[in-house]
């Protein structure tokens, strides 16, 4: 079975610049979530995707972050304009085939690890 | 905000000896999670713990969770240098999947 697939897996960008992330969840799964961690620390929640409905973002700093997830399946995290704060590690998982145990566990792709200068 | 406090927040241990890391929350939850990271990496689900439950066993791992002080314990016997990664807990608050994460426990196994 594949993992959850994201790209770019590095990216440099000057503060006020735009950049934008891709995801490509596990096959079948219904819920995504991207996430933002930050050096030293644990990730923490930006948006949740129930197909490709918004079930959670209220930690998505609405200003600059938008996502989409349009056909409820693969998903874009975008950043505009970045600031130096937002150099992270950007997260996203999957979860869930309905019917199925464990809805909870959730399966994380490698990341993409963004550097704002 | 995090939910969870894990403690330590780093570990040093020789190969074979035991790992011991805790894990502190605030509110009632629906179960708990504990994920792996290693360096560069996304995290790896390890184990899940529900409400009702308290201890659970998968391979070397040992959990615990103690709902009335509202914490967990992973343990890690016969530790591996392989085992070296940063290994987090995460709460969920039956709040339709929704995992909060602690800040993690730096673990390294010297060979």
């Amino acid at each position: 079975e594949a993992g959850v697939a994201q790209s770019p897996r590095y990216k440099i960008i000057e503060k006020r610049q735009s950049v934008a992330f891709w995801c490509n969840p596990i096959s079948g799964h219904a819920t995504l979530y991207w996430y933002q961690q930050i050096l030293g620390q644990g990730p923490k929640l930006l948006i949740q995707f129930q197909n490709n409905g918004v079930v959670d973002d209220s930690q998505l700093p609405k200003d600059r972050f938008s996502a989409e997830r349009l056909k409820g399946v693969d998903s874009t995290l975008k950043i505009q304009p970045a600031k130096l704060e937002d150099s992270a590690v950007y997260l996203c998982a999957s979860s869930w085939i309905p019917g199925t145990d464990s809805p909870e566990t959730q399966y994380f792709g490698p990341g993409t690890r963004l550097l704002v200068l | 905000s995090q939910q969870g406090e894990e403690d330590p927040q780093a570990l040093s241990i020789q190969e074979g000896e035991n790992a011991t890391m805790n894990c502190s929350y605030k509110t009632s939850i629906n179960n708990l999670q504990w994920y792996r990271q290693n360096s560069g990496r996304g995290l790896v689900h390890l184990i899940l713990i529900r409400s009702n439950e308290r201890e659970k066993h998968s391979g070397r791992l040992r959990v615990t969770l103690d709902t009335s002080k509202k914490s967990s314990s992973l343990l890690i016997t016969a530790s591996r240098a392989a085992d070296t990664a940063s290994y987090f807990c995460a709460t969920d608050n039956n709040q339709g999947g929704k995992l909060i994460f602690g800040q993690g426990t730096e673990l390294s196994v010297k060979p």
